[in-house]
């Protein structure tokens, strides 16, 4: 099942703050983030692996609540560059491997 | 190191037609992944191969398949195209199967079925 995103889209000037939630309805092995730039392809931000290890860009941050099957994405002091859709890709373990993403959120950052 | 190669970049069908589009991944990556982007739906996992072996199949008709090669070159067919199937679709490659690495993503291919 989809997780879903949370806003749908939000517009930031330079320098303001975002978070980006994302849920699950199902137990969570892990939390991908991924940006992806208009005609371009997604690109990796952050992994948050089950029981606490993250994988990810230093510059920003992520937290993943396994009891809540929730991951936000912490957009701090934002820059022009941050402009992009943010996908959640969640893995529910097992033996297969399989992520599904959610349909997005669009950040637009302002001058 | 070179990044995920798709070819080709855009393809113009018409409905009934077939299609099959390429994937390379980075060198040395045994995991393929497939998904169709849509404005409406985000990207939807279609399958994962690893090493030649499909671990996986998302929810899409089985007129969309796919294989790997020795190489870990992937490929994936729609047959009898419709309307619906004009989309991005994506492949992502990954050096060991499972949620703890990262995907590299290719370009994409356009796909506009007429």
């Amino acid at each position: 099942q989809q997780p879903v995103q949370s806003p749908q889209a939000v517009i930031l000037r330079e320098g303001e703050d975002a978070v980006i939630n994302c849920s699950s309805s199902k137990a969570l092995y892990s939390v991908h983030w991924y940006r992806q730039k208009h005609g371009e392809a997604p690109v990796f931000l952050m992994i948050l692996l089950k029981g606490g290890e993250q994988k990810g860009h230093e510059k920003i941050s992520a937290s993943f609540n396994e009891k809540k099957q929730q991951s936000s994405l912490y957009l701090t002091a934002s820059q022009l560059s941050y402009s992009g859709t943010y996908f959640c890709g969640t893995e529910s373990g097992g033996s297969n491997y399989k992520l599904t993403f959610g349909k997005g959120t669009l950040l637009t950052v302002n001058p | 190191k070179a990044g995920v190669t798709q070819t080709p970049r855009y393809l113009i069908k018409t409905r009934g037609q077939q299609v099959t589009l390429s994937c390379s991944p980075i060198s040395g990556h045994r995991s393929v992944s497939w998904y169709q982007q849509t404005p409406g739906q985000g990207l939807q996992f279609l399958f994962e191969y690893f090493s030649e072996t499909q671990r996986n199949k998302g929810n899409f008709p089985g007129r969309f398949s796919g294989r790997q090669f020795s190489n870990s070159r992937s490929e994936m067919n729609v047959s009898t195209l419709e309307l619906g199937d004009s989309a991005l679709y994506l492949c992502a490659s990954s050096s060991v199967a499972g949620g703890q690495n990262e995907q590299f993503f290719g370009p994409g291919t356009r796909l506009t079925v007429l």
